[in-house]
This record gives C-alpha cells, structure tokens and sequence, in this order.
C-alpha cells in the first residue's frame, strides 16, 4: 500500500520554465516535508509544513514555493529552474507527537533541467 | 555547529557483520534514526532510539547509542547483498531532522 506518493517520478523541464512536482499521503500526518537532494549527499530540507504553518529554512531560495491545500497533498513549485536546480526532490511526512517523529519518504522526483 | 558526521564508505563480506558509525553534536536530541537509500529511492526507516536507551535490537539490526562521546552506531547482522544501499543516520529534537553525511555500504559476495 502506497503511504507516500509522488508525481511524477521523473520530470524533465527548461531551464526558466516553471514546473510543480506533487506529493499526496495516505498517513492524515500533519506534518509534510520538502527535500532536495543532490548526488548521493544527505537530503537537504527546504521547508515543511507543520500543519497549516509553513516553515522555510533560511537558505532556500527564493525560487522555491510550496502549497499544502488540504492534509493530504502538498506541492513544491520551482518557479524558475536552473541547472543548479537537477536534483532528487523528496517528499516526507510525520505524525509529530510528543517525543517521537519518525518521518515517512516518498519514492522521489528526479528532476532534470534542460 | 550542527554536524551529524558519518564514514563515507563500508565494504563488507556477504554473512560478515557490518558496523555503520555516526557522531553527533547536539546532546539534546530526543530520538535518533537509521534510515537506508537504495539507488533511484527514496529513504526508508529502518529503526530509532530513544535518548535514554543504550541499546535496541530489531531482527538482523542493533543500534548502540553512548550519550556521553555522542556516538551512534547501527550493526547489521549476517550481512545480504540487498543491504547495500547508503545509510542515514538522523537526529531530532522536533520535527526537523538532521542527516548525516551518509555511509555507502558494499556487500561482496
């Protein structure tokens, strides 16, 4: 059974035009997160919604949005890729209780830009 | 500064123990993770513990935690071929994680 799903798995976009990668739960966590990672390097956390809060790390650029409409989909939008840009983007979530936060991954989305 | 350090490489012999080390710095972390990536996917945890245990074995998987050198270690028993992949480890005081640099293990056969 799927709990975290992304689409597409693979993208292909332009250098400048704009593409949205989606990611949808099957969990009702209420946490969801957006990662970037490049090459066989840790995953670097771009932001995440704690419920309806967003949370941005101060180094995500600009470039970079993301909408969570309701619990179950939350996408991450890349207004204007650069090369700089081709990375696996993953999506996670969590349950955030007291102590623990396991997080959940989705499969990924190699993004490729052109 | 908030670095979570691992070895970057590990090879071992298939049905041989391998052992994947991870230091941390911050000594408030509440829960600490081993997450494993297999090429192309995404990462999937593989076990936690909490801060106030010293040991939790799961099957083939011990995980030791020393507080005191914040030293975290993961111990895959009777090793298979399918358990290379890189290892995660993670720490976290809320919801936000912190990765380590990754341990890439190599199984011969």
């Amino acid at each position: 059974d799927a709990m975290v799903i992304q689409n597409p798995r693979y993208q292909v976009t332009q250098f400048g035009k704009p593409v949205t990668l989606s990611c949808s739960q099957t969990l009702n966590h209420n946490v969801m997160y957006w990662y970037q990672q490049k090459s066989s390097q840790a995953p670097k956390l771009l932001f995440h919604y704690y419920d309806k809060d967003f949370n941005n790390e101060a180094d995500t650029p600009d470039n970079f949005q993301s909408r969570r409409p309701n619990t179950s989909f939350c996408f991450l939008d890349i207004r204007s890729p650069g090369l700089g840009d081709a990375a696996m983007y993953l999506c996670a979530t969590s349950r955030a209780r007291v102590n623990s936060y396991e997080q959940y991954f989705g499969p990924g989305t190699r993004l490729t830009v052109t | 500064g908030e670095d979570v350090e691992q070895s970057l490489f590990l090879s071992v012999r298939e049905g041989d123990s391998s052992v994947i080390n991870c230091t941390y710095t911050d000594s408030s972390s509440t829960y600490l993770y081993w997450y494993k990536q297999e090429p192309g996917a995404g990462l999937q945890l593989l076990t936690y513990i909490f801060s106030n245990m010293d040991m939790k074995q799961d099957q083939r998987l011990t995980v030791l935690l020393n507080k005191k050198d914040k030293h975290l270690s993961l111990r895959i028993a009777d090793t298979q071929t399918g358990d290379s992949a890189i290892y995660f480890c993670a720490e976290s005081l809320s919801e936000k994680y912190i990765f380590g640099t990754g341990t890439r293990l190599k199984v011969l056969a």
